[in-house]
């Protein structure tokens, strides 16, 4: 079974400053994907950026990049110019590219971005 | 706005009460995902439909049930409800390659 973790239960930003969270994972899979779900208080969960396992090349959406280290399990999010409104619950995600895609979340990581 | 739609947005009940939730999945999508988080706690992935047929199964009770109706939307069953259930309950939905999941706003169940 995969397993995904986050070691930083919380974490707090300077706004303009930069941030990197924290993720690893456990699987026997070669194929699959991972993602970072934001959930600010509102609840909704928001998708901020994902990757696919077969590409090296790291996943950038705007100021959110990530780094992938697949022979080390590692999938880290960087937020660049951090904003009050990324305040919110990350989570990293694992799903296996074949039938029965569900996805695994790791424990989320609480981002404060102070003013 | 994802385009999944959830309803009740929020639902009050009693123990041993059962209750169903509604998720529509957005235009195209054929696979629904359901997933319970309870308070401050990550989600936990139920049950997956793929064009009306279950394609996957995670921590479901045995006393909830779900399925997807030929129109694609889907409902999820909860039975004999217990003080535990109360969660937040997620819908997604996505398309059949890609991975992208795209979340409902949740239905905020609280067993009283």
């Amino acid at each position: 079974a995969q397993t995904v973790t986050q070691s930083q239960p919380e974490m707090s930003v300077q706004e303009a400053e930069t941030v990197t969270l924290s993720c690893t994972y456990d699987t026997s899979e070669n194929n699959y994907y991972l993602f970072w779900y934001k959930q600010p208080p509102s609840r909704q969960m928001i998708l901020v950026i994902r990757q696919e396992a077969y590409k090296q090349q790291n996943a950038t959406e705007n100021r959110f990049s990530v780094n992938f280290q697949k022979a080390a399990k590692s999938f880290s999010l960087k937020i660049s110019d951090s904003q009050l409104g990324d305040t919110a619950m990350y989570f990293c995600a694992f799903m296996k590219q074949s039938q029965g895609q569900n996805f695994v979340f790791g424990p989320g990581t609480r981002l404060s971005v102070l003013p | 706005d994802s385009g999944v739609t959830q309803t009740p947005k929020h639902l009050i009940t009693a123990t041993g009460q059962r209750v169903t939730l509604r998720c529509s999945p957005r235009s195209g999508d054929l696979s629904v995902y359901w997933y319970q988080q309870s308070l401050d706690q990550g989600l936990q992935f139920l049950i997956q439909y793929y064009n009306g047929e279950e394609r996957a199964k995670g921590n479901i009770l045995e006393r909830f049930s779900a399925q997807q109706f030929p129109d694609l939307h889907s409902e999820l069953n909860l039975s004999s409800l217990e003080l535990g259930d109360s969660a937040l309950y997620f819908c997604a939905s996505s398309v059949p390659s890609g991975g992208k999941q795209f979340f409902g706003p949740g239905t905020r169940l609280t067993v009283l």
